[in-house]
């Protein structure tokens, strides 16, 4: 299977910062990668898609990029619902995988 | 408005058997291909199983592989799992996840709110 190594597991800012999360893949999945949010009690909610594209409804301050086995997503002037768990997904194989997750936490 | 409404969790002894069900609502299931992801307690997502439209193509992570059976019934809109040998490491929130289109390989784009599954004597 391919593996997913996501990073920080954890990250601290403060609102109005700029963040970046890294994914990466242990072999190329060209673009097949989807970032997910995820609020305590809730089910993911999906902000990019294809590495770079933004879903429908999610803020522009969200943005995704990459190809083949290097991913990052950015989230530009950090608003206090950012403030969650976030998750690259492959879908590049018939076995998807996630990565490990990472918390962003008020600073 | 997509729904997805598992049910089927609950308290198992280990080496026991549950059948999780997904009934899905609100888009033409048919032509969606579908995926069972769990959580552990504190831990991070992990895909489980996708199964294409047809039903014919079902895929696992290796962790379930040979234990653990996905299934779906068009004509009743749902999506099933089957888990037999349960272990307490399969203990998780398990969610009935929406492939975006009929590829298994595409992006999930809507989630259920999930059921829990516990494995424990």
């Amino acid at each position: 299977d391919i593996q997913m190594t996501q990073s920080p597991s954890t990250l601290s800012a403060s609102v109005g910062d700029r963040v970046t999360i890294t994914c990466r893949a242990s072999q190329s999945i060209t673009t097949s990668l989807a970032w997910y949010q995820e609020n305590p009690g809730k089910a993911p909610n999906l902000l990019i898609y294809e590495a770079s594209s933004l879903e429908s409804g999610v803020p522009s301050r969200f943005s995704g990029s990459g190809s083949g086995t290097e991913f990052t997503l950015t989230i530009n002037n950090l608003q206090p619902d950012d403030f969650a768990t976030y998750y690259c997904h492959q879908y590049n194989s018939y076995a998807h995988t996630f990565g490990q997750g990472t918390k962003l936490e008020i600073k | 408005e997509v729904q997805l409404l598992e049910s089927g969790g609950g308290l198992v002894q280990p080496g026991g058997s549950l059948r999780l069900a997904c009934v899905a609502s609100g888009f033409d299931f048919n032509f969606h291909a579908m995926n069972w992801v769990r959580q552990a307690p504190g831990k991070g997502l992990q895909w489980v199983s996708g199964i294409t439209i047809g039903g014919h193509g079902a895929y696992y992570a290796d962790s379930v592989e040979g234990r653990f059976t996905i299934s779906r019934d068009n004509s009743r809109n749902t999506l099933y799992l089957q888990m037999n040998s349960l272990r307490p490491d399969d203990t998780a929130l398990y969610y009935c996840a929406k492939s975006v289109d009929i590829a298994l390989t595409n992006r999930i784009d809507h989630w259920g709110q999930g059921t829990l599954v516990t494995v424990s004597s």
